[in-house]
């Protein structure tokens, strides 16, 4: 069973300083995908990456692909009350039809 | 606005009953998936449909089930309910067949049971 583990589960920071959640696995997976879903909303899709070593930059938000293709990081500049919500990772796994989901990093950034 | 419509927004019931959640996808969009989703958890995959026929099926409990109609409109069944159904219920769609295309996100209906 193809598992993708979030860490930190919960983030609290102040404005201005930096960060990164990670989304890691032991599977490989031919693409992952980070969406930010905020309160009272359903999840955006911020970012697909697909290849070993894959490195994308949204703004303030930078997204790597681990080499190996099992996991991925997603690192916030100079955090914004604006980026406060829940960040979810999804893989595509074996079947490459279907998403696994992590159970998502909730950052909240004070101003 | 993801162009996905979900109806109701909020839903207050007592157990043992039944809902229906309603879903209306992204003009063009042939697949529809519905998540549930537990208290700041992640999403728990339910099923999907795609051009009316079933998918995918995922963690979805027997007294739940789900159908897609010929416009493509998608309605999530939530029989026998019990407190534990209380969850945010979302819906997506996809142009494509598969779920790792970009989803796009209904903003979801909050059911509580009593």
């Amino acid at each position: 069973t193809q598992l993708l583990e979030q860490s930190p589960q919960f983030l609290s920071i102040q404005e201005g300083e930096n960060l990164t959640v990670y989304c890691n696995s032991s599977s490989v997976f031919s693409s992952l995908q980070w969406y930010r879903q905020e309160p009272g909303e359903g999840p955006v899709l911020l970012v697909t990456v697909v290849t070993g070593g894959e490195v994308k930059k949204l703004k303030r938000l930078t997204f790597q692909f681990g080499d190996a293709r099992k996991d991925s990081s997603l690192h916030i500049t100079a955090a914004q009350p604006g980026d406060t919500g829940l960040y979810l990772c999804a893989g595509a796994g074996d079947s490459n039809y279907q998403l696994i989901w992590g159970a998502g990093t909730k950052l909240i950034i004070k101003p | 606005d993801s162009g996905v419509t979900q109806t109701p927004k909020h839903l207050i019931t007592a157990t043992g009953q039944r809902v229906t959640l309603r879903c209306s996808p992204r003009s063009g969009d042939l697949s529809v998936y519905w998540y549930q989703q537990s208290l700041d958890q992640g999403l728990q995959f339910l099923i999907q449909y795609y051009n009316g026929e079933e998918r995918a099926k995922g963690n979805i409990l027997e007294r739940f089930s789900a159908q897609q109609f010929p416009d493509l409109h998608s309605e999530l069944n939530l029989s026998s309910l019990e407190l534990g159904d209380s969850a945010l219920y979302f819906c997506a769609s996809s142009s494509g067949l598969a779920e790792t295309g970009e989803l796009f996100f209904g903003e979801g209906s909050r059911l509580t049971v009593l």
